[in-house]
């Protein structure tokens, strides 16, 4: 499947300090977003970064995306315990339809 | 608008009896999304939505799952008859616009059990 794989894994920092994770995926893409999701939670939209955009931020979130490399960065700075929880990214991939695919997700843990 | 609103929260049920789980979207919404998340597969689209028509099934396992929108707000996944390899958390997912052009909004999720 067209799938967005998000790296590092799992990620552990200290509070205060920045975290990035990175995004990669296959195919072609009109926009990418990012999501967040708490532990036994739902999904919660973070921010749609266009095909055409370099760079967009919301708050302290910063993400870039670099269509010839097929990758996604989000830098959350200055984080903060309440960070903690699983960023997922997701392209809009198309295969027969368009749809959106999910990567496998970071799991990022913000020590206070 | 409370969400996207999934019932029920939990469901235990016994592997063979026909489980159904339900979604209501964003009001004035007309995309609706239905995804599986497992530890070993992670986020599973199952089956796409957009102005009541699927559009993109390709990702329901097979026969025993089935999904409708009897009408624009409100949509229905069943699975029949269920087996314990169906344990997961579903999520429903409302949009407006289509895939191309808008986030995803989506519910808190039903966490399936089947023994």
């Amino acid at each position: 499947s067209q799938q967005g794989e998000e790296d590092p894994q799992a990620l552990s920092i200290q509070e205060g300090e920045n975290a990035t994770m990175n995004c990669s995926y296959k195919t072609s893409i009109n926009n990418l977003q990012w999501y967040r999701q708490n532990s036994g939670r739902g999904l919660v939209h973070l921010i749609l970064i266009r095909s055409n955009e370099r760079e967009k931020h919301s708050g302290r979130l910063r993400v870039t995306l670099d269509t010839s490399k097929k990758s996604s960065s989000l830098l959350i700075t200055a984080s903060r315990a309440a960070d903690t929880a699983s960023y997922f990214c997701a392209t809009d991939a198309f295969s027969g339809t368009y749809k959106y695919i999910f990567g496998t997700g970071t799991r990022l843990k913000v020590l206070a | 608008d409370a969400g996207v609103i999934q019932s029920p929260r939990h469901e235990v049920t016994e592997m063979g009896q026909e489980v159904t789980l339900r979604c209501k979207l964003i009001s004035g919404h007309n995309s609706l999304f239905w995804y599986r998340q497992t530890m070993m597969r992670g986020l599973e689209l199952l089956i796409y939505f957009n102005n009541n028509v699927p559009i993109d099934d390709s990702g329901m396992p097979e026969d025993r799952f089935s999904a409708k929108m009897p009408n624009a707000s409100f949509s229905t996944l069943k699975i029949q008859p269920s087996e314990p390899r169906d344990s997961a958390v579903y999520f429903c997912a409302s949009g407006e616009g289509t895939v191309m052009n808008t986030e995803a909004f989506f519910g808190q999720g039903t966490r399936l059990t089947v023994v």
